[in-house]
């Protein structure tokens, strides 16, 4: 099943506008991660933020944890027609499985 | 980082048929996992491959139909059996590399005729 669900599904925004995604989740974590995907292949990780963590930055992206709510988000801040993918939100659970469950995605394409 | 080949990136099978998809990480790594991406979906995970003994498969995956094999520390395989229409999607070998990163092969693009 799935663990995180993503919105907005689709996001269409103009170069150099923000962009921000949120992805929820159902039960406890020991982190969660964002990943990127070009045109549905392989997925590249952009940001680990653990349980006991609030918000960490990594060059154009910020990443905020909420545990209280069980969701998340990520900023592309100032973007560019390269950030055009799909970004998911995975979630290892707290048992420590080291297993990562994928939430539904958001399609972003960001327009010269 | 881990670098990961997955070959192949992609192929058309006819139904009925197998398909085995060969991961290959350039580094010793604890855990592999196989995913399935299914048309504009988000990805799924069908096992983790265990080094020397059965893969764990999640919930609506059976070994019968998804056979993996994982002969040492750096190398996988996961074979699609029997297959169908429906089997068409991305499979996506990954590895769990230091601190908790995942890293990912480039898929294999599948599509059963």
């Amino acid at each position: 099943s799935q663990q995180g669900e993503e919105d907005p599904q689709a996001l269409s925004i103009q170069e150099g506008e923000n962009a921000t995604m949120n992805c929820s989740y159902k039960t406890s974590i020991n982190n969660l991660q964002w990943y990127r995907q070009n045109s549905g292949r392989g997925l590249v990780h952009l940001i680990l933020i653990r349980s006991n963590e609030r918000e960490k930055h990594s060059g154009r992206l910020r990443v905020t944890l909420d545990t209280s709510k069980k969701s998340s988000s990520l900023l592309i801040t100032a973007s560019r027609a390269a950030d055009t993918a799909s970004y998911f939100c995975a979630t290892e659970l707290a048992t420590r499985t080291y297993k990562y469950i994928f939430g539904t995605g958001t399609r972003l394409k960001v327009l010269a | 980082s881990a670098v990961i080949s997955q070959k192949p990136s992609r192929d058309i099978c006819q139904r009925g048929t197998s398909l085995t998809i060969q991961c290959q990480v350039d580094s010793q790594v604890t855990m592999m996992f196989w995913y399935r991406q299914q048309p504009g979906q988000s990805l799924t995970l069908i096992a983790t491959a265990n080094q020397g003994s059965e893969a764990t498969y999640e919930s609506g995956f059976v070994i019968d139909k998804f056979p993996i094999s994982r002969p040492n520390l750096t190398f996988s395989t996961l074979t699609v059996s029997n297959l169908s229409p429906e089997d068409s999607s991305i499979y996506l070998c990954s590895a769990l590399g230091q601190n908790e990163k995942l890293f990912f092969g480039s898929g294999t693009q599948l599509s059963v005729l």
